[in-house]
């Protein structure tokens, strides 16, 4: 079974400082890793994902992650918080199927990123 | 381009109603997934469909949930005998194929009486 933990359910930082998001996960095979955004009243926009090449992921709007398998970590930054980075952020994990797609994802409970001004 | 469009975006039921959620994914997309999102929650896998084919149902809670894509297109997800556990933002995706990203619509909000 594969799962998602995210550290800190709200993160509060302010507007030109580091955005940190915590994700670690646990998987009995490789897996794949997104970090998701979502808007109120929206659904979920793909902000980058890890598939086994670079560990250092680079995705949309300044933000990057970072595979690390010996903390089975793939933690979110971005160096300069912007006000229209406010919104809910999402760790998933792929659900690998024993034929190798990466189906179902499971996702984690969600962080809550605040900006003040 | 078009995205995954979802309708209705807001439905209120009693309890003990059938609701019926319609999913539109992007065209020519292979791969169409429903999640369930509980209020202040992430969203949970329910099922996934290969064209016509359901892989995998395994995250459907009980047999009230039903989930077809009869011709690998549109996909409906139908509730049997609403009941108020099941208020919750449903959220479909589709991607191009295996293991591609997925594309999320902006759910469909359910709210049971």
């Amino acid at each position: 079974a594969q799962s998602v933990t995210q550290l800190g359910s709200h993160v509060s930082v302010s507007e030109g400082a580091l955005v940190l998001l915590r994700c670690n996960y646990s998987s009995s095979v490789p897996p794949y890793l997104f970090w998701y955004v979502q808007y109120p009243n929206q659904g979920l926009q793909l902000l980058l994902k890890y598939t086994s090449a670079a560990t250092l992921v680079k995705g949309i709007n300044g933000f990057e992650a970072e595979f690390k398998k010996s903390e089975t970590s793939f933690h979110l930054t971005k160096p300069s918080a912007h006000m229209s980075d406010a919104a809910e952020y999402f760790c998933a994990v792929s659900h690998t199927d024993s034929g190798g797609g990466a189906d179902g994802l499971t996702f984690g409970k969600g962080t809550h990123l605040i900006i003040q001004p | 381009g078009a995205g995954v469009s979802q309708s209705p975006r807001y439905k209120v039921a009693k309890r003990g109603q059938d609701v019926a959620l319609r999913c539109d994914p992007i065209s020519g997309h292979v791969s169409l997934f429903w999640y369930q999102q509980a209020l202040g929650q992430g969203p949970e896998f329910l099922t996934y469909f290969q064209n016509e084919a359901q892989l995998d149902k395994s995250g459907l809670p009980s047999d009230r949930f039903f989930a077809e894509r009869p011709e690998g297109s549109v996909s409906t997800l139908k509730i049997q005998r609403t009941q108020q556990e099941d208020s919750a933002v449903y959220l479909c995706a589709s991607s191009f194929d295996r293991g591609q990203p997925q594309h999320f619509g902006d759910g469909t909000r359910l709210s049971i009486l």
